[in-house]
């Protein structure tokens, strides 16, 4: 299945630990790619590869992959987190990519 | 420090042609192995990937879109640009410009994206 499917929503307190989960096919042949997106905003990219997080990006982002799923990880919530989170995959079967639907992340 | 900004009109009519262009700055569009990506989102909707190319001249289509799809690079501008045929209500997007490399696992940085309504 060429698809990537994620919870539509997810809350966490300020300061605990929230995992943000991405399933698909596709994630057995290619590392997932993590986006933040906020309100009126482009994405931006906060995690890729295996666990790589671009400059600028702080460390309580965390990504990680088993099977045919990934997920991002935020150790230590904070208010500035809440956001659209989207995870994207390579297609297995080509050139193409994906997108998982979205997850919006409450920060309480 | 690499930046890319989207143009072209906000308004498009319904059977008409979108078309639009990401200007590449302060690196060069044939610089080592980098691909081109139009990305759009629904208001209110997710991401959808609409297709991505290389100066080379390869390019990648979502199959959803691939009938009325093209994307083409200018290297004399270092710009790349997009054209929608047919458009309709359904088109109507934030539509984004970004960069991926040979692996096409990873979109960054991205453009601030532009908004195109399709109405009569």
């Amino acid at each position: 299945s060429s698809e990537l499917t994620q919870d539509p929503a997810v809350s966490v307190a300020l300061g605990q630990t929230v995992r943000i989960t991405c399933l698909g096919d596709s994630l057995r042949s290619y590392y997932a790619s993590w986006y933040q997106q906020k309100p009126g905003q482009a994405p931006i990219l906060v995690i890729y590869g295996q666990n790589t997080r671009p400059s600028g990006i702080p460390d309580r982002f965390s990504g990680s992959s088993s099977g045919n799923g990934a997920s991002l990880t935020i150790t230590g919530a904070q208010a500035e987190d809440e956001a659209d989170y989207y995870c994207h995959c390579r297609d297995s079967t080509g050139n193409l990519a994906l997108f998982g639907g979205g997850t919006k992340l409450t920060v309480l | 420090q690499l930046q890319l900004q989207e143009s072209g009109p906000g308004l498009v009519k319904p059977s008409e042609t979108l078309s639009l262009t990401c200007t590449v700055s302060g690196d060069s569009i044939t610089s080592k192995n980098y691909y081109w990506v139009w990305i759009r989102q629904p208001p209110g909707k997710g991401l959808e990937w609409i297709g991505t190319v290389h100066h080379s001249g390869s390019i990648y289509y979502n199959p959803s879109l691939k009938s009325r799809v093209s994307i083409f690079v200018d290297t004399s501008k270092n710009q790349f640009s997009l054209r929608l045929t047919s458009v309709a209500a359904a088109d109507t997007a934030v539509y984004f410009c970004a960069r991926t490399d040979y692996t096409l696992t990873w979109f960054d940085p991205w453009g601030q994206g532009t908004l195109v309504t399709v109405s009569a």
